[in-house]
């Protein structure tokens, strides 16, 4: 049962564009949500988080998007940057059922083109 | 040294051979994790260790024996392995529960077993 679910998995867009990256769940004691992005060769790392109790997070370039009624998150990226390339992961938490960990999706590879 | 360590960064390894995969980290963090990232999958939690103690096991083989003997190092060690356990194994690292500030993540270990 894969409750965090990246069903993209790449996406490909023109430098200074907007990157809408997207993640659906299933489990709704999920309290926070985070993106990782993760460059070959080396490990997640951290970009933005929200929490539910909030619609939107905002962090410079990049803004995520809660919709909890849909059990949907978005990551916006604007302008999109060639150095923006990389897999981003999508990460969820929930205090009751899993405390100290994360659940993540599969991913989704972002190119974009100069 | 800051930050999450891992080495090797890449090992081969037969299926008889016994080998371990070493984590440190400089952050003061209390609690550790190893990752198993293999493609197309989501990141997969293997083992949680909290303040030292093992707090989840996610239904791993027991050819894999984490092993964690002070709250800054984290070592995962192998026998016996198969070929589809060939992935990127990443430990991690936070202090307490992720919630919205998620994991450190280290760069990983490029397992393939022959």
């Amino acid at each position: 049962d894969q409750q965090v679910k990246q069903n993209s998995p790449s996406l490909s867009v023109q430098e200074g564009r907007i990157s809408i990256l997207n993640c659906d769940y299933t489990n709704s004691m999920f309290d926070y949500f985070l993106w990782y992005k993760k460059y070959p060769a080396e490990g997640p790392t951290f970009l933005i988080s929200i929490s539910s109790i909030k619609d939107k997070n905002e962090d410079g370039r990049f803004t995520v998007f809660l919709n909890k009624s849909a059990k949907h998150l978005s990551l916006h990226i604007v302008p999109s940057q060639p150095g923006d390339s990389a897999v981003y992961f999508c990460a969820a938490s929930a205090e009751e059922t899993s405390g100290s960990r994360l659940t993540f999706g599969e991913g989704t590879q972002l190119t974009v083109n100069p | 040294e800051t930050g999450v360590t891992q080495t090797p960064r890449h090992l081969v390894m037969g299926m008889t051979n016994k080998k371990s995969l070493k984590c440190e980290q400089h952050l003061g963090h209390n609690a550790m994790y190893w990752y198993k990232q293999s493609a197309k999958k989501p990141l997969e939690l293997m083992f949680v260790y909290s303040l030292e103690e093992r707090v989840e096991n996610n239904s791993v083989p027991s050819r894999f024996s984490p092993e964690c003997p002070n709250s800054s190092h984290l070592f995962l060690h192998l026998h016996t392995l198969q070929p589809e356990d060939s992935a990127l194994y990443l430990c991690a690292s936070s202090q307490g529960p992720p919630r919205g500030y998620g994991y450190t993540f280290g760069s990983g270990t490029r397992l393939t077993v022959v």
